[in-house]
């Protein structure tokens, strides 16, 4: 299957930073990718779609202003949590397609707002 | 969010015995895709329905996508301890166009597989 990576795998960082996270598309070119958060114990819940070259779509109830996303090229996109907090601290999830309906994910970052 | 019900919640299980679980949805979905998910880990892709009624295999495991477009199930035969996970199913609604449309995602299914 087609390889997605993320980086860093985990994360601590203080209360009021800024944290940013990356999503590569190792072998192959990805127009759209998206990004999940996912709560202890909870499904993987949509944030938002990064669109390459384009301004990203945000869920409902997902603060634009708070979660960043750029998406420069079409092997990577970026997600940065601006001034985070302890409710933040979640589990963040990326995915990317090789094909207009499968869905390879990344493995996933580890944050730990103090 | 709009989220999938996947049943069972849990399930404890010794090895060898089948496993079934089941995903349903009030609206209609054109993709079924069943995910496992190890902790700590992104989920990895098992298997990906395409049509109403398709009954997919890859090894052990073996899905269906319900003829109402509504619904899917997974069965793993055989369970190894390996199997132990999280599984969940996702639905897709493609519009088409080359474009990829977001995925719906299942409460998920808790596997525990005793030797």
């Amino acid at each position: 299957g087609a390889v997605v990576s993320q980086h860093p795998s985990r994360v601590i960082c203080k209360s009021g930073t800024s944290v940013k996270i990356e999503c590569r598309s190792l072998d192959f070119q990805a127009t759209t990718m998206f990004w999940y958060r996912q709560f202890p114990k909870q499904s993987l819940m949509l944030m938002a779609t990064s669109n390459e070259g384009s301004k990203a779509t945000y869920e409902q109830g997902v603060e634009k202003d708070k979660f960043l996303i750029n998406h420069a090229s079409l092997t990577l996109s970026t997600l940065t949590v601006t001034s985070a907090h302890p409710e933040d601290s979640s589990f963040y999830i990326c995915s990317a397609n090789p094909a207009a309906d499968t869905q390879y994910f990344g493995p996933g970052t580890r944050l730990t707002v103090l | 969010g709009q989220q999938l019900n996947q049943s069972p919640q849990s399930m404890f299980i010794q090895e060898g015995e089948d496993v079934s679980m089941n995903c349903t949805s009030s609206s209609i979905f054109n993709t079924w895709l069943w995910y496992k998910q190890d902790p700590g880990e992104g989920p990895v892709l098992l298997i990906a329905l395409y049509k109403a009624g398709e009954l997919t295999s890859n090894g052990r495991l073996t899905a269906q996508f319900g003829i109402t477009r509504k619904d899917s199930f997974l069965n793993i035969s055989a369970s190894i301890p390996s199997d132990v996970g999280i599984y969940f199913c996702a639905g897709q609604r493609v519009t088409g166009g080359g474009a990829t449309n977001k995925l719906i995602f299942g409460t998920g299914t808790l596997l525990a597989v005793q030797p």
